[in-house]
């Protein structure tokens, strides 16, 4: 356990359907980040949170895509007219420190996503 | 970032140590080595990270030469529970994303 929860650990909706992740990360960590992982892939970025500002998002984030994390702690993930391509597992990682650190990102163990 | 190549599978057996190699020609100044594992269903897990040289802590030894094009991931005396993917990233920017490839998948058998 790295102490970063993510919930739920599964989600099976049908195509069209809105859909939302929640993470919560270590609790002193300023930064947070959103991957994405199909099967035999490794993760893909999708978006950062520095405390709550969200300071980047990748091209794969589609705008049925959005992120939030009110108040710098907990983060949401929502994912609306879900679309059979969006199945993949996602997973959420905080860190704490500046730039150019390179700081550990600790993972959470992830949400499941099947769109039927 | 860096890109970063890695085989894409190794095998060994338990007890063995393992030397896993990656490539990273671009590499920014700014950049850090970073070696994350992660298991079937769950989330990466940091290893170690390095800048250059040497770095060892209870697990691994990671090995990075003056240049810095290349970095081996060295993990002594294997066992089956090592049996995962490991990848290699560059880390650095002001966001520290990580960038991952398709990693190495190390098999270790008996």
């Amino acid at each position: 356990d790295t102490g970063v929860s993510q919930d739920p650990r599964h989600k099976i909706t049908k195509r069209g359907q809105n859909v939302t992740f929640r993470c919560d990360p270590i609790s002193e960590h300023n930064r947070l980040y959103w991957y994405r992982q199909t099967l035999g892939q490794g993760p893909e970025f999708l978006t950062y949170f520095q405390n709550e500002a969200q300071l980047e998002k990748s091209r794969l984030l589609s705008d049925r895509f959005s992120a939030e994390r009110p108040k710098g702690s907990f983060s949401t993930l929502e994912i609306q007219r879900t679309e059979q391509g969006d199945s993949a597992m996602y997973l959420c990682a905080s860190s704490l420190g500046g730039a150019g650190t390179g700081g550990e990102q600790f993972f959470g163990p992830g949400t499941r996503l099947t769109v039927l | 970032l860096a890109k970063t190549t890695q085989p894409i599978s190794m095998d060994s057996y338990e007890g063995q140590e393992v030397n896993i190699t990656c490539s990273h020609n671009n590499i920014a100044t700014n950049d850090y080595i970073t070696w994350y594992q992660q298991f079937p269903s769950q989330g990466p897990r940091f290893i170690i990270q390095g800048y250059k040289t040497k770095v060892t802590n209870e697990v691994a030894s990671l090995f990075i030469p003056a240049d810095r094009k290349s970095s081996t991931l060295s993990l002594p005396r294997v066992s089956l529970s090592d049996t995962a993917v490991y990848y290699c990233l560059a880390q650095g920017g002001a966001t520290n994303k990580l960038i991952f490839g398709t990693g190495t998948l190390l098999a270790v058998q008996p």
